[in-house]
């Protein structure tokens, strides 16, 4: 089956305390992103990586890093989260941006204490 | 950069009407436009799209319509029912772009 994949899905953490929020996808796309969903303010765009090594900052990208060293793959780092990060993070994933549509995962919903 | 928005943040309807949500955006340059479902406690799913050359497609049960001239996208749902209840988001991108940028949704409600 087709999907993009994030885990874990629920997380709570301290301030500070590193982590990571992993996304995979099976179908081979070029292009992943990252978004954070909060009340009132839509889908923001955090980092987007349009192919292996290949990565570019979003609307959003403060606090957050990413890496792509394989196609499938693309993690979502906090080296240390703050309570303004808590929100509904998702991955997406493509063949690419402005000719098909964006597949998304399940979602991630981080609470930072 | 420039934002996309919606016109209506809720919309009732009653099961078996046609809904229509708007969505107005203000990059001149978008070339791309997504209309997208989120129902609770899930990711966004892609509804339809449509290119800057053409006005209207036709899905299942779907159409999306853009008028350049004014910036505006409307989803048209025909016969709504209740499994369309759900956020609808609009989302752009301009010629050569990687970046999608979300409206802020509109929450459509279906009354049985």
């Amino acid at each position: 089956e087709a999907q993009v994949t994030q885990n874990p899905r629920y997380l709570i953490t301290v301030t500070g305390k590193k982590l990571t929020v992993t996304c995979s996808q099976n179908m081979n796309h070029e292009y992943m992103s990252w978004y954070r969903q909060d009340p009132g303010l839509g889908l923001r765009q955090i980092y987007y990586s349009m192919n292996v090594e290949v990565t570019d900052k979003g609307d959003v990208p403060e606090g957050y890093k990413v890496s792509r060293k394989e196609k499938r793959n693309f993690p979502l780092i906090l080296e240390s989260p703050s309570p303004n990060q808590t929100s509904l993070y998702f991955c997406a994933s493509g063949r690419q941006v402005g000719n098909t549509e964006a597949f998304f995962g399940q979602g991630t919903r981080l609470t930072v204490v | 950069g420039e934002s996309v928005g919606l016109h209506l943040p809720t919309l009732s309807v009653q099961e078996g009407d046609n809904s229509i949500i708007n969505c107005a955006y203000s990059n001149s340059a978008s070339d791309y436009f997504i209309w997208y479902k989120q129902e609770s406690g899930k990711g966004p799913q892609f509804i339809i799209d449509i290119r800057s050359n053409m006005d209207k497609r036709q899905g299942q049960r779907v159409t999306v319509l853009l008028n350049k001239t004014v910036k505006h996208l409307s989803l048209q749902i025909a016969a709504t029912q209740p499994g369309d209840s759900a956020v609808y988001f609009c989302a752009e991108s301009g010629a050569g772009s990687y970046q999608l940028t979300f409206g802020k949704g509109t929450k459509l409600s279906v009354i049985p």
